[in-house]
């Protein structure tokens, strides 16, 4: 079974600045999928950027982008620019190909972004 | 963009009364439909996949006579919360899945529900 683990339960950034949330995950599966998932206030789950385990390139999506180390299986996600809209629950998660689009989800970190 | 409707956002219910909760995908055919729980302040606990036409499979710990799973069309489940109780109260998200493949068709959630039971 795949675990996923976020080490950091809360966090805070500067507004304009620039914050790092980590993950970490454990699987026996050479090719998979990797993703961030924000969750506002509003509780609607919002894709945020996922990478390909067998892409050696980092995803990037403008302020978004995640340092990939397969090795390590880590999967951190840096959030340049921090933006007050961008406070939320930042979840990562991982999905096995082949099994049904079932992801399994890390237990968050609360980022808040001050003014 | 691909939408999940999920209804109602809000329900409060009596103890010992069944709840149903729905999940609708607008604009894309569902085969495979996810409810998850989430507790406050906590991560998403996958409770069952629904698939379209068959019976739902539950992951371990989730009883499924309390948590009925209907998928009986490619774009409605329904989860049933039956003999509703106070530890039931939580927060409910389900998610679809559209056809073509597992990563070039990502999930797409629904709002979410949020269950009271007095």
């Amino acid at each position: 079974a795949q675990t996923v683990t976020q080490s950091q339960p809360e966090m805070s950034v500067q507004e304009a600045e620039t914050v790092t949330l980590s993950c970490t995950y454990d699987t026996s599966e050479n090719n998979y999928y990797l993703f961030w998932y924000k969750q506002p206030p509003s509780r609607q789950m919002i894709l945020v950027i996922r990478q390909e385990a067998y892409k050696q390139q980092n995803a990037t999506e403008n302020r978004f982008s995640v340092n990939f180390q397969k090795a390590a299986k880590s999967f951190s996600l840096k959030i340049s620019d921090s933006q007050l809209g961008d406070t939320a629950m930042y979840f990562c998660a991982f999905m096995k190909p082949n099994a049904g689009n079932m992801l399994t989800f890390g237990g968050g970190t609360r980022l808040m972004v001050k003014p | 963009g691909a939408v999940v409707s999920q209804h109602p956002s809000r329900v409060i219910c009596k103890s010992g009364t069944s709840v149903k909760i729905e999940c609708r995908s607008l604009d894309f055919q569902a085969t495979t439909m996810f409810w998850y729980r989430q507790f406050p302040k906590k991560s998403l606990m996958l409770m069952a996949t629904s698939n379209e036409g068959s019976k739902a499979t539950y992951e371990q710990g989730v009883e499924k006579d309390k948590f009925l799973i209907n998928h009986a069309s490619l774009t409605l489940s329904t989860l049933t919360v039956t003999s509703a109780h106070p530890e039931d109260s939580s927060f409910y998200i389900c998610s679809a899945m559209g056809g073509g493949g597992s990563y070039n068709s990502p999930l797409h959630f629904g709002n979410g529900t949020r269950l009271t039971v007095t």
